[in-house]
Order: structure tokens, then sequence, then C-alpha cells
């Protein structure tokens, strides 16, 4: 299996900042990675596809990068709404594999 | 406009059979390229793949559950069905079913269901 792991586990940011999330796969999974946000109780919410495909209706303060090995997140400028859990998945060999996600918390 | 729903028992005791159904709108399983997934999250854990059939009845499963998973689809009733049997405490967890999007060569899951928490417990 690919093993998704992405950095950091919990981030401490103000509304405003720019925040950067990493995620790394065990093994090349090209630009097959998606990347969704969660909220409490809620159902994940797709952002990213293909690394870098922003979903349509996601605000384009979202952006998504890398090929490989290495992907980020990235929020340019955090809103109060973007307060959530990120995971990032590949999709390129099964098993699909998640990362174990990464918690924005308010500073 | 997809939507999807899943529905099932809340409380399964050990050793039982758990079935989880997703009633699906706004795609037909029937149409070449569509497909459907389960997911799983314990609580306060990550997410975790299960299974997903597409539209010309190929199956995948995770390897680490596959002698204990069924999936299936019944394309009239616009619903896809998952069969996990002998459930154990760790199972406890919060089941989703997904929708998948074809880019070619590749899916992924765009809509999810709002998920069913499911309990096992005796």
């Amino acid at each position: 299996d690919i093993q998704m792991t992405q950095s950091p586990s919990t981030l401490s940011a103000s509304v405003g900042d720019r925040v950067t999330i990493t995620c790394r796969a065990s093994q090349s999974v090209s630009s097959w990675l998606a990347w969704y946000q969660q909220k409490p109780g809620k159902a994940p919410n797709l952002l990213m596809y293909k690394a870098s495909g922003l979903e349509s209706g996601v605000p384009s303060r979202f952006s998504g990068s890398g090929s490989g090995t290495e992907f980020t997140l990235t929020i340019s400028s955090l809103q109060p709404d973007d307060f959530a859990t990120y995971y990032c998945q590949q999709y390129n060999n099964f098993p699909w594999t998640f990362g174990q996600g990464t918690k924005v918390e308010i500073k | 406009q997809i939507t999807l729903k899943e529905s099932g028992p809340t409380l399964v005791k050990p050793t039982q059979t758990l079935t989880l159904t997703c009633t699906f709108s706004g795609f037909s399983l029937s149409s070449s390229g569509a497909g459907v997934g389960w997911i799983r999250q314990p609580p306060g854990e990550a997410l975790e793949w299960l299974a997903l059939i597409y539209w010309d009845d190929d199956k995948r499963y995770s390897p680490s559950l596959k002698s204990r998973l069924t999936i299936t689809k019944d394309t009239s009733k616009n619903q896809v069905v998952l069969i996990m049997t002998d459930v154990d405490p760790v199972d406890t967890a919060t089941y989703f079913c997904a929708h998948v999007r074809r880019t070619s060569p590749r899916y992924f899951f765009d809509y999810w269901g709002q998920g069913t928490l499911v309990t096992v417990s005796s």
C-alpha cells in the first residue's frame, strides 16, 4: 500500500495567514492526488484533484501543487470558514489511501 | 445534481453482519464511467477507503478487509450495498459512500453522502 504522510498534524494560524500543508507519498503517485476539507460531523468536501485542479465552487485562495511523492495545499489568506481538517488522498493505485489529516486551528 | 445517502443499522453486535445501503440520485450506475465507493472514519481518526464498484461491475476492495467485504449494485434502484461480515468493535465508525468522477485514466471521489455512524457493541 502507498503510505500518505501529512505535515504538520496540527497547524495554528490566524485569519489572513498564508498556510501550507504538505503531503508525502511513500512512492510516486504521479499527479493523481486529491485534497479534501472536512468539518466536524460533516462529510469531506473535495477541494483539489489531479494535484492542482481546483474543484468548481472552491475559492481561488486554495491552490495545490506537486507531483510524484511530494505535494502541497496552500491557502493564500486564511478565512474563518477554513478552520477544518484537511486530508490528501492518492488514487494512482489501489488501495486508495488517505493521509492522517491536518487540523487547522485558530491561533 | 448528484446526491448520496447512506442507511443501515446504528448498532450492531460483535460477530454479526453489517449491511449498509447507499441510495443515490443525479447519475446512473449503468452509464459508462460511473462508480460508487465506500469510505469509513472511526471517531476522531482518519479516513479509510473500503471498496469501489464501477458501472461494468468491476469491484475493488481494501486488501486488509477484502475477506469480509462485499459490494454490489442495483442499478434499477439506484443503490449500492456494502456488506461487512464478522464485525468487531474496531469497526465502529462513520461510513460514507461517495460518487467517483472519471478523469481518464483515473477516478476520484467528488460527491459524498452525509455518512452514517455505526457502533459495534454487545
